[in-house]
C-alpha cells in the first residue's frame, strides 16, 4: 500500500498567520493517464471529512481561495494563506491514484 | 441538493453481522462509482470499499476482504456494506462517499457509528 506521511503532526497558528502542510507519498503518485490523485480534506470536529483539493491544486466549490495546494510525483504541499478560526480542525491528504486509496495521519490545526 | 445518508450502524458483539445503507439523493446515482471510508474513534481515515457505477467492479482493504461485502441499487438508489465476521478493530464511523472526479471523493454522508463489543 501508498504509504502517505503529513508533517508536522501538530501545527498551532496565529490568526491571519500562513501554515502550511507537507504530505509524502512512499511512492510516485502519477497515474497511467498522467494525472495525480492528490486530494487534502479538512476534518473539522464532529464533522464529516471535507474536500479542499483534489488532483493536487484544484480547489472544491466554495472552498476560500486562502486554501491552496501544490506538488508533484511524491511531495504536495496544503498552504493556508492566513489562517481564520474556522480552519480549526484536522487536515488529511489522501491519494486516490492506486487502490486502496490512504490517507496520511492527519495534521491538527489548533489557534496559539 | 446533493445528499448521502448513512443507516444500519449500532451495538454488534464480536464475530456478529451489520449491513450498513447508504440512501443519496440530488445526483444520477448509478452514474458514480461509490466508497465507504471508516474512522476509529480518535483515528484517522481509512478506506475500506469501493464500487463501481454499474455494480460490476469492487474493491476492498486487505483488512475487510472476505468478510464485508459493497454492493448497491441503483433502481433505489442506495449503497450497502454487509459486514460479518465484525472484530474489535472494525469499530468505528462508517462513512459513505461520492467518487468525483476520479481518484476522490467529493460529497460524504454524516457517518453511522458501529460498535463491537460484547
Amino acid at each position: 500500500d501508498v504509504v502517505m506521511t503529513q508533517s508536522p503532526l501538530s501545527l498551532p497558528v496565529t490568526l491571519g498567520q500562513p501554515a502550511s502542510i507537507s504530505c509524502r507519498s512512499s511512492q510516485s503518485l502519477v497515474y497511467s493517464d498522467g494525472n495525480i490523485y492528490l486530494n487534502w480534506f479538512q476534518q473539522r470536529p464532529g464533522q464529516s471529512p471535507r474536500r479542499l483539493i483534489y488532483k493536487v491544486s484544484n480547489r472544491d466549490s466554495g472552498v476560500p481561495d486562502r486554501f491552496s495546494g501544490s506538488g508533484s510525483g511524491t511531495d504536495f504541499t496544503l498552504k493556508i494563506n492566513r489562517v481564520e478560526a474556522e480552519d480549526v480542525g484536522v487536515y488529511y491528504c489522501m491519494q486516490g491514484t492506486l487502490w486502496p486509496w490512504t490517507f496520511g495521519q492527519g495534521t491538527k490545526v489548533e489557534i496559539k | 441538493e446533493v445528499q448521502l445518508v448513512e443507516s444500519g450502524g449500532g451495538l454488534v458483539q464480536p464475530g456478529g453481522s451489520l449491513r450498513l445503507s447508504c440512501a443519496v439523493s440530488g445526483f444520477t446515482f448509478s452514474s458514480y462509482d461509490m466508497h465507504w471510508v471508516r474512522q476509529a474513534p480518535g483515528k484517522g481515515l481509512e478506506c475500506v470499499s469501493a464500487i463501481s457505477g454499474d455494480g460490476g467492479s469492487t474493491y476492498y482493504a486487505d483488512s475487510v476482504k472476505g468478510r464485508f461485502t459493497i454492493s448497491r441499487d441503483n433502481s433505489k438508489n442506495t449503497l450497502y456494506l454487509q459486514m460479518g465476521s465484525l472484530r474489535v478493530e472494525d469499530m468505528a464511523v462508517y462513512y459513505c462517499a461520492r467518487e468525483f472526479p476520479p481518484g476522490g471523493c467529493d460529497y460524504w454522508g454524516q457517518g453511522t457509528l458501529v460498535t463491537v463489543s460484547s
